[in-house]
C-alpha cells in the first residue's frame, strides 16, 4: 500500500500568518493517464471532512484562495497564505492513484 | 444540492453483523462511484470500500476484505455496507462519500458503529 506521511502532525499558527503542511508518498502518484490524484481535506471538530484541493492544486468551489496546493511525484504541499480562525482543525492528504486509496495521518492546526 | 445521509449504525457485539445505508440525493446517482470511509474515535481517516456507478466493480481495504460487502441500488439512490464478523477495531464513524476522478468530493455526516460486548 502507498504510505502517505504528513508533517508536521501539529501546527500552532498565529492568525494572519502563513502555514504549510507537507505530504510525502512512498511511491509516485502519477497515474497511467498522466494525472496525479493527490487531494487535501479539512475536518473541523465534530464535522465531516471537506475536500479543499484535488489533483494537487485544483481548489474546490467555495474554497478561499488563501489555500493553495503544489507538488509533484512524491512530494506535495498545502499552504495557507494567511491563517484565519475558521482554518483550525485537521488537514489530511489522500492519494487516489493506487488501490487502496490511502490518507496521511493528519495535521492538526490550532491557533497560538 | 448533493446530500448523503447515512443510517444503520449502533452497538453490536463482537462477531455480529450490521448493515449501513446511505441515502443520496441532488445528483444522478448511477453516474457516480461511491465509497465508505471510516474514522475510529480520535483517529484519522481510513478508506474502506469503493463501488462503481453500475455496481460491477468493487474494491476493499485489506482490513475488511472478506468481512464487509459494499452494494448499491440505483433505483433507490442508495448505497449499503454489509458488515459481518465485526471486531472491536471496526468501531468508528462510517462516512459515505461520493467519488469522481479518483477523489472524494462530497461526504455524509457519518454513522457511528460501536463493536463491544
Amino acid at each position: 500500500d502507498v504510505v502517505m506521511t504528513q508533517s508536521p502532525l501539529s501546527l500552532p499558527v498565529t492568525l494572519g500568518q502563513p502555514a504549510s503542511i507537507s505530504c510525502r508518498s512512498s511511491q509516485s502518484l502519477v497515474y497511467s493517464d498522466g494525472d496525479i490524484y493527490l487531494n487535501w481535506f479539512h475536518q473541523r471538530p465534530g464535522q465531516s471532512p471537506r475536500r479543499l484541493i484535488y489533483k494537487v492544486f485544483n481548489r474546490d468551489s467555495g474554497v478561499p484562495d488563501r489555500f493553495s496546493g503544489s507538488g509533484s511525484g512524491t512530494d506535495f504541499t498545502l499552504k495557507i497564505s494567511r491563517v484565519e480562525a475558521e482554518d483550525v482543525g485537521v488537514y489530511y492528504c489522500m492519494q487516489g492513484t493506487h488501490w487502496p486509496w490511502t490518507f496521511g495521518q493528519g495535521t492538526k492546526v490550532e491557533i497560538k | 444540492e448533493v446530500l448523503l445521509v447515512e443510517s444503520g449504525g449502533g452497538l453490536v457485539q463482537p462477531g455480529g453483523s450490521l448493515r449501513l445505508s446511505c441515502a443520496a440525493s441532488g445528483f444522478i446517482f448511477s453516474s457516480y462511484e461511491l465509497n465508505w470511509v471510516r474514522q475510529a474515535p480520535g483517529k484519522g481517516l481510513e478508506w474502506v470500500s469503493h463501488i462503481s456507478g453500475s455496481g460491477s466493480a468493487t474494491y476493499y481495504a485489506d482490513s475488511v476484505k472478506g468481512r464487509f460487502t459494499i452494494s448499491r441500488d440505483n433505483a433507490k439512490n442508495s448505497l449499503y455496507l454489509q458488515m459481518d464478523s465485526l471486531r472491536a477495531e471496526d468501531t468508528a464513524v462510517y462516512y459515505c462519500a461520493r467519488s469522481r476522478r479518483r477523489s472524494l468530493d462530497y461526504w455524509g455526516q457519518g454513522s457511528l458503529v460501536t463493536v463491544s460486548s
